[in-house]
């Protein structure tokens, strides 16, 4: 069975800030992870993407992911927010191409102006 | 802006009412998954087509759930006998091709049953 952990619920940082959102998976092979943003009264849509290759993987707006196997851990990062940003941010775990996802439950980001 | 459209937007039901929601996935797209998102940011995978056929499912789908995705019309998830645990955010995804490399969501049918 595979999981995802995001451990912060919510995070706040004022505009300009970096930032770093958390992600732990657990799962025996190699994953396949995504990361998703929901804006509000919007569907989900795709940041970014890790299948294999370069653990440092680049997304749309400026957003970066590092795959770390020893850690078991996706961060995402980004050097500096928009509050156009604020959103909630789901981590997302694949077994394999085709099966189903494992979302974590989410960081809602709050961009202070 | 997601070309998956999902409709309604808002459904209300009593419970053991039936609720039916109803997606048209992206031009081109065979693949179409149904997730259940609850208040909690819970996600739970409900099923997955590919083109007219069902390749995964859980087994509350198989319950009071029934979903199909016919050929020229729109995909649908039907919930026979609605529950208030069925209160969520129903999300359509459809997909190019039967890997998950890109989903595209719809914006989702809010549920709630009173």
């Amino acid at each position: 069975a595979q999981s995802v952990t995001q451990p912060d619920a919510r995070v706040t940082v004022s505009e300009g800030a970096s930032l770093q959102l958390r992600c732990k998976y657990s799962y025996s092979g190699t994953p396949y992870l995504f990361w998703y943003v929901q804006y509000p009264r919007q569907g989900l849509q795709l940041l970014l993407k890790y299948y294999s290759g370069d653990p440092v993987v680049q997304g749309v707006n400026g957003f970066e992911a590092e795959f770390s196997k020893s850690n078991s851990s996706f961060h995402l990062r980004k050097a500096s927010v928009h509050w156009s940003d604020s959103a909630v941010y789901f981590c997302v775990l694949s077994a394999s191409m085709g099966y189903k996802l494992t979302f974590g439950t989410g960081t809602s980001l709050l961009v202070d102006p | 802006n997601s070309k998956v459209i999902q409709t309604p937007r808002y459904l209300v039901k009593g419970q053991g009412q039936k609720a039916k929601m109803r997606c048209i996935p992206e031009k081109g797209h065979p693949v179409v998954f149904w997730y259940q998102q609850n208040k909690n940011n819970e996600f739970k995978f409900l099923i997955n087509f590919q083109n007219q056929e069902v390749l995964q499912q859980i087994d509350m789908t198989e319950k009071r759930f029934s979903a199909e995705c016919p050929s020229n019309s729109p995909c649908s998830l039907e919930i026979q006998s609605s529950e208030a645990g069925d209160s969520a955010l129903y999300l359509c995804a459809s997909s190019p091709q039967a890997s998950n490399e890109r989903l595209f969501f719809g914006h989702g049918t809010k549920l709630s049953v009173l």
